[in-house]
């Protein structure tokens, strides 16, 4: 199985700061990467698939970028409504392991 | 607007059942894969399945950790999913979610979630 390792697990970050998360895999996934925000007691939300296509609707401060093993989320100016959970998912083969997530918290 | 709405969920005792249910709204889940994600009480979140859409004779995935003991299944004229599990343990205490995909890149991509379903495994 694919192992993906988030990197931080937890962050304290300022409104405009730029934010960067890590995801690595334990094998090469090509671009079969995706990010997803979970707010607390709600359903995870779909930020970015294919490691760095924006979904519809979703401000173009997110970017994604990386393929192969190393990927990276990037928040360029961190906004109040960005403090949350972020998680990556892999789509290589079965079966679809997420990360252990990145918590993002207000300083 | 596609909504998602998972039900079935509640207290079961170890070694028991429970079938959870996933009525879509919006979309006909049958040309569609569908995911079940789970998220136990303050942990990350675990894939558990995929069903196949119905061009794909609805095949099924599953996460080790459920295999032989879950089951995904389909309701066409309901428009609905389900996730058969028996021989339940504590440790599928969790949140259950569905969503729906969409295909981008060779790739099925879960976009559109339900708001969850608790599932409590417990003596």
């Amino acid at each position: 199985d694919i192992q993906l390792t988030q990197s931080p697990s937890f962050l304290s970050a300022s409104v405009g700061d730029r934010v960067t998360i890590t995801c690595r895999a334990s094998q090469g996934i090509s671009s079969y990467l995706a990010w997803f925000q979970q707010k607390p007691g709600k359903a995870p939300k779909l930020l970015i698939c294919a490691a760095s296509t924006l979904q519809s609707g979703v401000p173009s401060r997110f970017s994604g970028s990386g393929s192969g093993t190393e990927f990276t989320l990037t928040i360029s100016s961190l906004q109040p409504e960005d403090f949350a959970t972020y998680y990556c998912q892999h789509f290589n083969n079965y079966p679809l392991t997420f990360g252990g997530g990145t918590k993002v918290e207000i300083k | 607007e596609v909504q998602l709405v998972e039900s079935g969920g509640g207290l079961v005792q170890p070694g028991g059942s429970l079938r959870l249910s996933c009525a879509a709204s919006g979309i006909t889940i049958s040309g569609h894969y569908m995911d079940w994600v789970r998220q136990a009480p303050g942990k990350g979140l675990e894939w558990v399945g995929r069903s196949r859409d119905k061009a794909h004779s609805y095949t099924t995935e599953y996460a080790a950790s459920v295999k032989d003991r879950f089951t995904l299944s389909r309701d066409d004229s309901k428009n609905s999913l389900y996730l058969q599990m028996n021989r339940l343990k504590t440790e599928d205490t969790a949140v259950y979610y569905c969503a729906t995909t969409y295909f981008h890149s060779d790739i099925y991509w879960p976009d559109q979630w339900g708001q969850g379903t608790l599932v409590t495994v417990s003596s």
